[in-house]
Formats: structure tokens, sequence, C-alpha cells
């Protein structure tokens, strides 16, 4: 069937840099996707949306650009700091559908 | 306010025994879900309810059951917990028509 998937599974990045978690998805129907952070022993937080007629959102040093013609997603943090370090998971939820099918996940380490 | 609670937070079953996950959300959400996450892989979907009084089956309904008691508490039952299921559970909600979903803290789960 169709799904999400990422990348790559692990990402180390130097504090203060930028990081960039790439994700690649399947289903042409989807109508949202949506990237979550999830910190060690907590549950997944909602970090940002991006509807599938656009192409770029960006909010508090997150941006995420949707590639509709090669189906691919990223999610870009400026100046990477300590308390990023985390699983990020991106999600597509389907035109009309209440759920949400999530990749894998990326781990992203903030080395000092 | 509490957002998302689910209990227990830890649990230990013996094959074949049988389990309720409470969950219950103080936010007036309609839709409420329930996940579970293996080492490695991301949240895949068991049973959600769009609203009170309806239930339908995610990507992995085999082994449970669940009941949306009313609109703050949705249930997740394992009636005879196997080894396969060991996992953690994560309860979620969200108001129909956003895309943020809150989850709760998670409940690990270990079937020996």
């Amino acid at each position: 069937g169709e799904s999400v998937g990422l990348h790559l599974p692990t990402l180390s990045v130097q504090e203060g840099d930028n990081s960039i978690i790439n994700c690649a998805y399947s289903n042409s129907a989807s109508d949202y996707f949506i990237w979550y952070k999830q910190e060690s022993g907590k549950g997944p937080q909602f970090i940002i949306d991006i509807r599938s007629n656009m192409d770029k959102r960006q909010g508090q040093r997150v941006t995420v650009l949707l590639n509709k013609t090669v189906k691919h997603l990223s999610l870009q943090i400026a100046a990477t700091q300590p308390g990023d370090s985390a699983v990020y998971f991106c999600a597509e939820k389907w035109n009309y559908g209440q759920n949400f099918v999530f990749g894998p996940g990326t781990r992203l380490s903030v080395l000092p | 306010n509490a957002g998302v609670t689910q209990t227990p937070k830890f649990q230990v079953l013996k094959t074949g025994q049988s389990m309720t996950l409470q969950c219950a959300q103080d936010m007036n959400h309609n839709s409420m879900y329930w996940y579970r996450q293996d080492p490695g892989m991301g949240l895949r979907l068991i049973y959600y309810s769009a609203s009170e009084g309806t239930t339908d089956k995610g990507e992995v309904p085999n082994g449970y059951n669940v009941s949306r008691l009313n609109k703050r508490e949705f249930s997740l039952r394992l009636e005879s917990a196997a080894p396969s299921q060991t996992s953690v559970y994560f309860c979620a909600s969200r108001i129909r028509g956003r895309t943020e979903a809150f989850f709760g803290q998670g409940t690990r789960l270990t079937v020996v």
C-alpha cells in the first residue's frame, strides 16, 4: 500500500547549524502533510503542517517545503539547538480521511 | 488543563491475560485515536473514533477492541495478550477539521 517514508534514519548536526529532515511520500491523494517531534519518553508533539496546494510554509525557526513533482517533503530547522534533539516524524492525511499515516522517523542529534 | 491522559504508564502482562488501556482528553475534541509504536517504526493506527458513538479500524486492529465511552474517553482493550503486542501505545485526540493531534505520554506494555 501507499506509505510515507524517510530518506535518512539518523541525522547529526552541530549546534547552531541548520538541519534538514527529509520525507518521501507516495499517496497523491493526501491533502495535508504534518511534522511531529517526539522527545524521549514522551508522546509526539505537533510542529507544523502544510496543505497540499502549498509548496512552502514557515513557522518559528522551522520551514516545511513540499515538492509534489517528486513527492518529497522536508523540514528545515534554523540554528539548531540542543533542545531540538528528538525523533521527527512526517505524517500525511489522506484526502477526506480522518486518520494519518506516519513515516518511520528520523533521529536528530545536536552536537555541542 | 491536562490534555490527553493515559493510564497506566507501564504494564507487564502474561500471555493470555486481558487488560484495558484508558485514555481521556479534556479539550472537547471530536476525534480520538489509538496508535502503537514499535522500535524503529513510526506510529501505526490501531483504531480511531471520528466522533462520539463511532469507531473504525485502522491499519493494525487485530487483537484489539475499543470503546468510545463518551466524548472524553476512548479505551483500548486487549482480550488475550500476545508477545507481539509488546509495544508503546499512544492515545491522541484532535478537533475535526484541524490537523494538529495531541498525544498522551504513552503506555509501555510488555507481554511475556
